[in-house]
């Protein structure tokens, strides 16, 4: 069973564009939500990460918009580039775990 | 180096042999963990430690996965008899404390059974 559960599977965007990827879990137990950037043959790159006590944080270009009731918390890119262009992986962990519940990936094309 | 660093970054073996995977964690991290990703898939956790005690091991497929980390700093990810179903990218991390704080990643090792 998917824990944390991501769409759209893979989004095109036009430079200069927002780009939006969406998560939704079940579990009102997890406590940290972070969103991970990952490029071939490379790990997944700590991007931005948010706790439930906040509805929004911004860094950069990257913010995460976090919906407790709904249970869902979604990535925008700001200005996307083609640098940005990569596969996003948004995970949530438990207060008390020890690992985390990955999303099954976005995989982002910026196109110029 | 400053970040997680893995070894081989690519390994081959022929189906039945047994493979051994390193990680060598960012200085002073304490907790470090194993996670595997299939080709399209996200990362799926496969056993975590902190220092050198295996305290969650229950994202291991079989008994044919072993993990250990002796001194509490490099890790190996040992697979006995491999199997087709094994090729994967098997990714390491490493976080200052456990729980829920940011594990960061290494490129990872792309094992592939022949």
């Amino acid at each position: 069973q998917q824990q944390v559960k991501q769409s759209p599977q893979s989004l095109i965007v036009q430079k200069g564009g927002i780009s939006i990827i969406n998560c939704a879990y079940e579990n009102t137990a997890f406590d940290y939500f972070p969103w991970y950037q990952q490029f071939p043959g490379k790990g997944p790159a700590l991007l931005i990460a948010i706790r439930p006590d906040v509805s929004e944080k911004k860094e950069g270009r990257f913010t995460i918009s976090f919906n407790k009731s709904a249970k869902q918390f979604s990535l925008h890119i700001m200005d996307s580039q083609p640098g940005d262009s990569a596969t996003y992986f948004c995970a949530a962990s438990l207060l008390m775990g020890n690992q985390f519940y990955f999303g099954t990936g976005t995989s982002l094309t910026v196109i110029p | 180096g400053a970040g997680v660093s893995q070894s081989p970054r690519y390994k081959v073996a022929k189906r039945g042999q047994d493979v051994a995977l390193r990680c060598d964690p960012i200085s002073g991290h304490v907790s470090l963990f194993w996670y595997q990703q299939a080709l399209g898939q996200g990362p799926e956790f496969l056993t975590y430690f902190q220092n050198e005690a295996q305290l969650d091991k229950s994202g291991l497929p079989s008994d044919r996965f072993f993990a250990e980390r002796p001194e509490g700093s490099v890790s190996t990810l040992k697979i006995q008899r491999t199997q087709q179903e094994d090729s994967a990218v098997y990714l390491c991390a490493s976080s200052r404390q456990g729980g829920n704080q940011p594990q960061h990643f290494g490129d990872g090792t792309r094992l592939s059974i022949l």
